[in-house]
């Protein structure tokens, strides 16, 4: 156990349909971190959180938003799902700044579009 | 820009071979390195990390020394296991990046055959 708790862990939904997945960090950690990885690719960053502000967003689509609530839990919402969103989507925490820090990624949501 | 360039996957060894994956990076500054390892069926956890030229890191029988001078950060193991067939990601953290994020490789997979 990572302590970055993800749920749920696998979803299947239709298209054009709305899910919101949820992510705990580990204890003590400020930032919260979404990825999404599709079938042999690699991690596509999404949006980054700090201590419930949004810091950076990567590769996020405009169906697509998140928010850190002040228990520094985050959830993310994908609307008007397509085929091609079908994906697992990570969530890391870290402790914050810091050059040193790594992320703790929890198992992942599976998300299954049909 | 900054960005980190792995070999391209998948690698297949026999148990007992040497192992090699390479990984070299472009960056400003002086970033802290990391590899994460997937494992099939779960989120990425950290192997290991380097925070200054020179150092190296390990962990589980794999080892990674940060090179300046040639901007790499190779990861090695002497005799691999079945039970290393994953998924490996080497990254780097900038610190003149204020959000600290991960910048990562397109990922290695690792098949070991007994």
């Amino acid at each position: 156990d990572s302590g970055v708790t993800q749920t749920p862990k696998h979803l299947i939904t239709a298209t054009g349909q709305r899910v919101t997945l949820r992510c705990s960090p580990r204890s003590g950690d400020l930032s919260v971190y979404w990825y999404q990885q599709s079938l042999d690719q690699g991690l596509q960053f999404l949006i980054q959180y700090y201590n419930g502000e949004e810091r950076a967003k990567g590769n996020i689509l405009e169906r697509f938003s998140a928010q850190q609530f002040p228990d520094l839990h985050s959830e993310l919402n994908l609307s008007s799902l397509e085929l091609g969103d079908s994906a697992l989507y990570f969530c890391a925490s870290s402790v914050g700044p810091g050059q040193n820090y790594g992320y703790t990624f929890g198992s992942g949501t599976r998300l299954t579009v049909v | 820009g900054n960005s980190v360039t792995q070999m391209e996957g998948p690698v297949t060894l026999s148990e007992e071979a040497f192992l090699t994956i390479n990984c070299t990076y472009t960056a400003t500054g002086y970033p802290s390195l990391f590899w994460y390892v997937q494992y099939p069926g779960e989120g990425l956890q950290l192997l290991l990390k380097a925070t200054k030229a020179d150092d190296k890191g390990s962990n589980k029988g794999f080892e990674a020394t940060y090179r300046k001078e040639t901007t790499s950060f190779h990861l090695e193991k002497g005799s691999v296991q079945v039970s290393d067939s994953a998924v490996y990601f080497c990254a780097l953290k900038l610190s003149a990046d204020s959000n600290y994020q991960l910048i990562w490789g397109a990922g290695t997979k690792l098949i070991i055959k007994p």
